[in-house]
């Protein structure tokens, strides 16, 4: 049973580097997210998507892109990597989500340590 | 946008303590989940809660939703040293989908 899979687990990048942070779940689940954890700050939603070719913005998108060609993967792109996003990168997944909001279980990558020089 | 805020930020407490937590919205939550996340490991799915006043048991772990729909705690009887780790609460953000997550409160028991 793998669930939600993220690459790589540790990554150190200089300023200016771009870099790709993978995210597979083999669960059929529509709903993906991105978030990131930095300390007394909790998660916060960088970016999520509700299918294949559907993606959308959460609370703290800027410096992120994110595409979703297929239901399983879901990547997160650092276009210019800047010190203010050194951290913990975790990508979520779920099968319920409707009107009323997320309405099932997250998911959890066991996320991706992120360090900008 | 919609902010939920949780308290205390960290707690320590001797083994067999209780522990309660309190997750406040400043909008109206159809729904709120709880999640435990063990030190260096990923958040893990514990409970939802979706009615009114909705009270349910796990074990030592009891959670409740307001009855405005506005709040919600998380009360531990008789903590364990496997309780420590940080939980967060998390409600559906504005445009419904999108889950936004609590600030945590970091729990640390000692034997």
């Amino acid at each position: 049973n793998a669930g939600v899979t993220q690459t790589p687990k540790f990554q150190v990048l200089k300023t200016g580097q771009s870099m790709t942070l993978q995210c597979a779940q083999d669960m059929n689940h529509e709903y993906m997210s991105w978030y990131r954890q930095d300390p007394g700050m909790g998660l916060r939603l960088i970016h999520y998507s509700v299918g294949a070719g559907i993606t959308d913005q959460g609370e703290v998108p800027n410096g992120y892109n994110v595409s979703r060609s297929t239901t399983e993967d879901f990547p997160l792109r650092l276009l210019s990597a800047a010190p203010s996003q050194t951290s913990v990168y975790f990508c979520a997944s779920t099968l319920g989500y409707g009107t009323s909001g997320v309405e099932g279980e997250l998911f959890f990558g066991e996320g991706s340590r992120l360090t900008v020089l | 946008g919609q902010q939920v805020m949780q308290i205390p930020q960290y707690q320590h407490v001797q083994e067999g303590e209780d522990f309660t937590t309190y997750c406040n919205s400043s909008t109206t939550l159809s729904n709120i989940q709880w999640y435990k996340q063990r030190p260096g490991g990923h958040p893990v799915f514990l409970i939802q809660l979706v009615k009114s006043g909705e009270v349910k048991k796990q074990k030592r772990l009891t959670f409740q939703f307001g009855e405005a729909k506005k709040n919600s705690s998380l009360h531990i009887t008789a903590t364990q040293t496997t309780d420590v780790g940080t939980y967060f609460c998390a409600g559906p953000g504005t445009g419904f989908q999108k889950l936004v997550f609590g600030t945590g409160t970091r729990l640390l028991v000692s034997p």
